[in-house]
């Protein structure tokens, strides 16, 4: 059974860029979260996707975007970057409506603005 | 919305030797605890987690946390710690229900030196 997966492993972007970062969730899995993880910072979330779309969201500007698929994958999109956008990202998956809410974590991507 | 408040940073301590992580949290709702680690270079892996019941939680690699509501907090503890325990350490609130998002602290560096 894969756990969640999340490509590329690293990505290395210049200021004002666009970036694409990918997500697939655990199986059996239907929720997508996506956290951004600053050096040596805890994990801040960023936003969240069921039924393709955003549940929940986090004190992150417009230029941080998503979209869930109908195989409950997911993208993280920013925009025009920012050196301090330069972080791990990590994506989650859980199971909506279960009362436990646990979350799986993906490996994550490493993000380099330069 | 909740916080979470780990005091400490770093803690060293000498392989063998008992290990506690402070966890103290802030909440208005009725909440989830949760501890994951993170070892170099990777994702987050849930160590254990408090929905309800006895207070007293046990997890994976021997550490055991307890959550105590009336001091809002939920220490990681450990006996007997190994060279390989030493990774960061999250502790995280969520409120109650499905779905709801994961607010972590800023993480204690455990460094088990022999």
């Amino acid at each position: 059974d894969a756990g969640v997966t999340q490509s590329p492993t690293h990505l290395i972007k210049t200021r004002g860029q666009q970036v694409t970062l990918r997500c697939s969730p655990k199986s059996g899995h239907d929720t997508v979260s996506w956290y951004q993880q600053a050096l040596g910072q805890g994990p801040q979330f960023i936003f969240q996707y069921y039924e393709e779309e955003e549940r929940q969201r986090g004190n992150f500007p417009d230029r941080f975007s998503g979209h869930q698929f109908p195989n409950y994958s997911s993208e993280l999109n920013v925009n025009a970057l920012l050196l301090g956008d330069s972080a791990l990202y990590l994506c989650a998956s859980s199971l909506w409506g279960t009362i436990n809410n646990e979350q799986f974590f993906g490996p994550g991507t490493r993000l380099t603005v330069l | 919305a909740q916080s979470v408040t780990q005091l400490d940073s770093q803690v060293p301590v000498f392989e063998e030797a008992p290990v506690e992580l402070r966890c103290n949290y802030s909440s208005s709702v009725s909440v989830y605890l949760f501890w994951y680690v993170q070892y170099p270079n990777q994702g987050l892996q849930l160590l254990l987690k408090y929905l309800s019941g006895s207070t007293l939680v046990k997890g994976i690699n021997g550490f055991e946390a307890e959550f105590n509501k009336s001091q809002t907090s939920f220490h990681l503890r450990k006996p007997s710690v190994h060279i390989s325990d030493t990774a960061e350490y999250f502790c995280a609130v969520s409120g109650q229900g499905g779905g709801n998002k994961l607010t972590f602290g800023t993480g204690t560096q455990l460094k088990v030196e022999l």
